[in-house]
């Protein structure tokens, strides 16, 4: 029972480079998030999914895409990378029904943009 | 727009003490909450969530919350702490039936020292 996987979990990027995190889940989730994570300020919605072939922004959502072509993958991306971007980036998976709902995260992804 | 404040970056407090971390939230519509704990290098995992009916929620590792809609609050509760309870809290609101938006605050950080 593997939850939610995130690939890879730490990369080193250099300025302008582009790279994509996969986030896979085998719940059979129909939600999904992308959020990152910043000493001192929580974390912060970047984009996320309600379905296969949505998405929607988060509160963060500049310099970064996403796509959900599949229902088990969450992707994100960064076309060009920026210092800025140096954070700890978290995917969640999340199920909603009856009045009830609960998410499950991934290990997280370590990026460093040099 | 759903939002939440945590109101102590960080609680230090001796072991078999009680502790309260606090959480305050605004929405417009009714909501779910939720206490995610995060220990050093790893994802996050639910400690408890209030969905609609009792007020008073019980989580695991003997944390429990108390849900105050007059107040809009939900603040999170232990009567005796233990070394091993060190960790990042993060509370979290989500709008019933709504965005599906789960936002997060800041975190509370809990030091448990001898």
């Amino acid at each position: 029972n593997a939850g939610v996987t995130q690939t890879p979990k730490f990369r080193v990027l250099k300025t302008g480079q582009s790279m994509t995190l996969l986030c896979a889940q085998d719940m059979n989730h129909e939600y999904m998030y992308w959020y990152r994570q910043d000493p001192g300020m929580g974390l912060r919605l970047i984009h996320y999914s309600v379905g296969e072939g949505t998405t929607a922004k988060g509160e963060v959502p500049d310099g970064y895409n996403v796509s959900r072509l599949k229902k088990q993958n969450f992707l994100l991306g960064l076309e060009s990378a920026a210092p800025s971007q140096t954070s700890v980036y978290f995917c969640a998976s999340s199920w909603y029904g009856n009045g009830d709902t609960e998410a499950f995260f991934g290990q997280g992804t370590r990026l460093t943009v040099v | 727009a759903q939002s939440v404040t945590q109101l102590d970056s960080q609680v230090p407090v001796f072991e078999e003490a009680p502790v309260e971390l606090r959480c305050n939230y605004s929405s417009s519509v009714s909501v779910y909450l939720f206490w995610y704990v995060q220990y050093p290098n790893q994802g996050l995992q639910l400690l408890l969530k209030y969905l609609s009916g009792s007020t008073l929620v019980k989580g695991i590792n003997g944390f429990e919350a108390e849900f105050n809609k007059s107040q809009t609050s939900f603040h999170l509760r232990k009567p005796s702490v233990h070394i091993s309870d060190t960790a990042e809290y993060f509370c979290a609101v989500m709008d019933q039936g709504g965005s599906e938006k789960l936002v997060f605050g800041k975190g509370t950080k809990l030091t448990v020292n001898p």
